[in-house]
């Protein structure tokens, strides 16, 4: 079993949905919490950075964490076409792990939004 | 202020042969990790440079190798090239922040795609 696990997708939506992205993950130990977004032929952009559980909203992203349930989600609302991406949620350990800014990725999910 | 930057984007290589990566971080990060992204297995952690030191190693062979100048930029080196050392390669950087044992962002560079033929 994977420390991360992500739907894969693909996940296709009409422009102006809700999008829910989600990943579980089995590593008590993981303190940071990341969602990346990539663009075909690109490097992954970070799009938001938490630290242990609750809530951090910027702009259309909202990013939740419960470290209880050990379940991330990622929320775009109000979709757009330049949405259409692959999303990775991403992790890491703190300084006692012994492997602090090592990330520990998701399979990605494929988005399209259609216009 | 410039972001991570790999050179080359694209490299074309034989069985057998070696090729080294570049990556030169954002300017004032000191913390540079390497990770490879495949189709199938998706994105790997190599290893993390921080003060021209390993910190950290994933899981792959011994043909993987890296190190840090004292300028923070890090170069990656693969020796006896497989076909299956196809894949796009990650470099990201980290600011570390002095005093404190707490992790920041990591900041991708566009990557380098090697295909080994």
């Amino acid at each position: 079993q994977k420390e991360v696990e992500q739907d894969p997708g693909p996940l296709s939506v009409p422009e102006g949905a809700i999008v829910s992205l989600n990943c579980t993950y089995s590593n008590s130990a993981f303190q940071y919490f990341m969602w990346y977004r990539q663009y075909s032929r690109k490097g992954p952009e970070l799009l938001m950075y938490t630290y242990s559980s609750g809530n951090k909203e910027d702009g259309r992203f909202t990013a939740q964490v419960d470290k209880s349930s050990k379940y991330i989600s990622l929320f775009i609302r109000d979709s757009q076409p330049s949405d259409s991406a692959t999303y990775l949620c991403a992790m890491s350990a703190g300084w006692s792990s012994g492997s602090a800014r090592q990330l520990t990725f998701g399979s990605g999910t494929q988005l399209t939004v259609l216009p | 202020k410039a972001g991570v930057t790999q050179t080359p984007r694209y490299l074309i290589k034989t069985r057998g042969q070696q090729v080294t990566l570049s990556c030169s971080p954002i300017s004032g990060h000191r913390s540079v990790s390497w990770y490879q992204q495949t189709p199938g297995q998706g994105l790997q952690f190599l290893f993390e440079y921080f003060s021209e030191t390993q910190r950290n190693k994933g899981n792959f062979p011994g043909r993987f190798s890296g190190r840090q100048f004292s300028n923070s930029r890090s170069e990656m080196n693969v020796s006896t090239l497989e076909l299956g050392d196809s894949a796009l390669y990650l470099c990201a950087s980290s600011l570390v922040l002095r005093g404190t044992r707490s992790n920041t962002e990591a900041f991708f560079g566009q990557g380098t795609r090697l295909t080994v033929v």
